[in-house]
């Protein structure tokens, strides 16, 4: 089966770093995504990864290694805002995106 | 700049109950999907579709019906509401579904049924 694994909940100080991590097992990869979701809200595109290394964007990087199956999304300066969860999704081989349960991060002052 | 709209945004419904959630995307895009979020679960792919006219099932398509009719919009039913189908629902939207293109979502619908 697919399966997507992240952590339940994380909490981290404000203007610290935290690492979000995602174990995948997948029928095919076509490549990761990271979205943020605010408590009743829409999830919103942070960033994709298809190819092994590092993709930074602003304060927040994620990480891909395919061979290992693990990707990583990591937030600098950490802010009261960040307060939210963080989904970790593959594209299977079929093109359809397999979603992990997400990971809530608290961020205390 | 409206993205996906979804309506209604709240929902309570008797058992046995039908209704239709609406999404509507302003994008242009060719690919529509109808997710379930439920608690401690990963979004979970009802139906979607690849273009006008054209639906398909997701992971978990029993108890719902769509149809895609106008490019624009994509419509969920229920056509005889049980409990476990309480849930939040998420319309996305993406201008193609293969490699880098995100999906954009609507703001969900609570749907609620007793």
């Amino acid at each position: 089966g697919q399966n997507i694994d992240q952590p339940t909940e994380m909490t981290a100080t404000e203007g610290a770093i935290v690492q979000i991590n995602c174990t995948y097992q997948t029928s095919g990869f076509n490549g990761l995504f990271w979205y943020q979701q605010h408590a009743g809200e829409a999830p919103t595109f942070l960033s994709y990864n298809v190819l092994d290394g590092l993709e930074e964007k602003g304060r927040f990087s994620s990480f891909l290694s395919r061979s290992k199956g693990y990707s990583y999304l990591l937030l600098k300066e950490l802010q009261m805002k960040d307060s939210a969860s963080y989904l970790c999704a593959v594209m299977d081989s079929n093109y359809q995106l397999i979603w992990g349960a997400g990971t809530k991060l608290i961020i205390k002052p | 700049n409206a993205g996906v709209t979804q309506t209604p945004k709240f929902r309570v419904l008797k058992t046995g109950q039908s209704m239709t959630l609406l999404c509507a995307q302003d994008m242009n895009h060719e690919y529509m999907y109808w997710y379930r979020q439920d608690p401690g679960m990963g979004l979970r792919l009802i139906h979607y579709s690849v273009g006008e006219g054209t639906t398909a099932k997701g992971e978990v398509p029993d108890g719902y019906n769509v149809s895609r009719l106008k490019k624009q919009n994509f419509l969920l039913g229920l056509e005889s509401a049980a409990p476990s189908q309480t849930s939040v629902y998420f319309c996305a939207s993406s201008y193609q579904a293969d490699s880098n293109q995100p999906q954009h979502f609507g703001d969900g619908t609570r749907l609620s049924i007793l």
